[in-house]
C-alpha cells in the first residue's frame, strides 16, 4: 500500500537558518504530493503541491521538488522566521480511483529569535 | 466565504455518553472526510463521503457512524464514548481538481473520561 515517511522531529532552528525536512514515499503508479502545516490550535493548511515528476511547488518562500527517482519530496527553506514554527506534514495522493490522501506523521518545527 | 466549520470547537464527555461532531463547508464540495489526529500518529481517516449520498470506510472506523446530509454536511457520531476516542477530531473536503487537494476545519478537541 501507499506510505510516506518524514523526518522526526522535533527540530529547533534558529532564526534566519536553512531548513530541510526530508519526505520519502511508497506508491503504485504517479501520485500527487503535498506539504500541509498546521499552526497551534488550527487544522491543516495547504502549504504547496506537485501533481507531477521534477515539479517544484513552492509557496511563502518554501519549496519542495518531486524526485520520482528518490521517491522523495523535501520541503525546504532558505531563511527560516519565527512565524513558521509550526507541524509539518508530508502526503501524497494516488489517484487511480482512492478518495485518500496518504499522511506522514509530522515534523514539528520550533524556530528560536 | 468560511470554507470548512466545524463544531463544536472543545467538549469533555464520560465514557458511554453519546455526541455528534459536526462539519459544513460552502466551497460546493463533492468529497468530504472525517480524520482524528493522535500525538506521533499523524491523520488517520475514519469516514469519507466522496458524494452527496455516499459513505465509506477509513483507516480506524470502529466506534463511530457518520451522516451525509446533504453535499455541505458531514457528521460524526460517537454513540458510546470511550477513552481511546480522546483525540483531536478534522473534518476536510475536497472538490474535482482532481488532485484531491483537501481543505481542513479547524477541529475539535474531543476529551472523554
Amino acid at each position: 500500500g501507499n506510505s510516506v515517511t518524514q523526518m522526526e522531529g522535533p527540530v529547533t532552528l534558529s532564526e534566519e537558518a536553512f531548513l530541510t525536512i526530508n519526505c520519502t514515499y511508497t506508491a503504485t503508479g504517479y501520485p500527487s504530493l503535498f506539504w500541509y502545516v498546521q499552526y497551534p490550535g488550527e487544522g491543516l493548511q495547504l502549504l504547496l503541491k506537485a501533481t507531477k515528476a521534477d515539479d517544484k511547488g513552492s509557496n511563502k518562500g518554501f519549496e519542495a521538488t518531486y524526485r520520482k527517482e528518490t521517491t522523495s519530496f523535501h520541503l525546504e527553506k532558505g531563511s527560516v522566521q519565527v512565524s513558521d514554527s509550526a507541524v509539518y506534514f508530508c502526503a501524497l495522493y494516488s489517484g487511480a480511483g482512492s478518495y485518500q490522501l496518504t499522511f506522514g506523521k509530522g515534523t514539528k518545527l520550533s524556530v528560536i529569535p | 466565504n468560511a470554507g470548512v466549520t466545524q463544531t463544536p470547537k472543545f467538549q469533555v464527555l464520560k465514557t458511554g455518553q453519546s455526541m455528534t461532531l459536526q462539519c459544513a463547508q460552502d466551497m460546493n464540495h463533492n468529497s468530504m472526510y472525517w480524520y482524528r489526529q493522535d500525538p506521533g500518529m499523524g491523520l488517520r481517516l475514519i469516514y469519507y463521503s466522496a458524494s452527496e449520498g455516499t459513505t465509506d470506510k477509513g483507516e480506524v472506523p470502529n466506534g463511530y457512524n457518520v451522516s451525509r446530509l446533504n453535499k455541505r454536511e458531514f457528521s460524526l457520531r460517537l454513540e458510546s464514548a470511550a477513552p481511546s476516542q480522546t483525540s483531536v477530531y478534522f473534518c476536510a473536503s475536497t472538490g474535482t481538481s482532481g488532485y484531491n487537494e483537501q481543505f481542513f476545519g479547524p477541529g475539535t478537541r474531543l476529551t472523554v473520561l
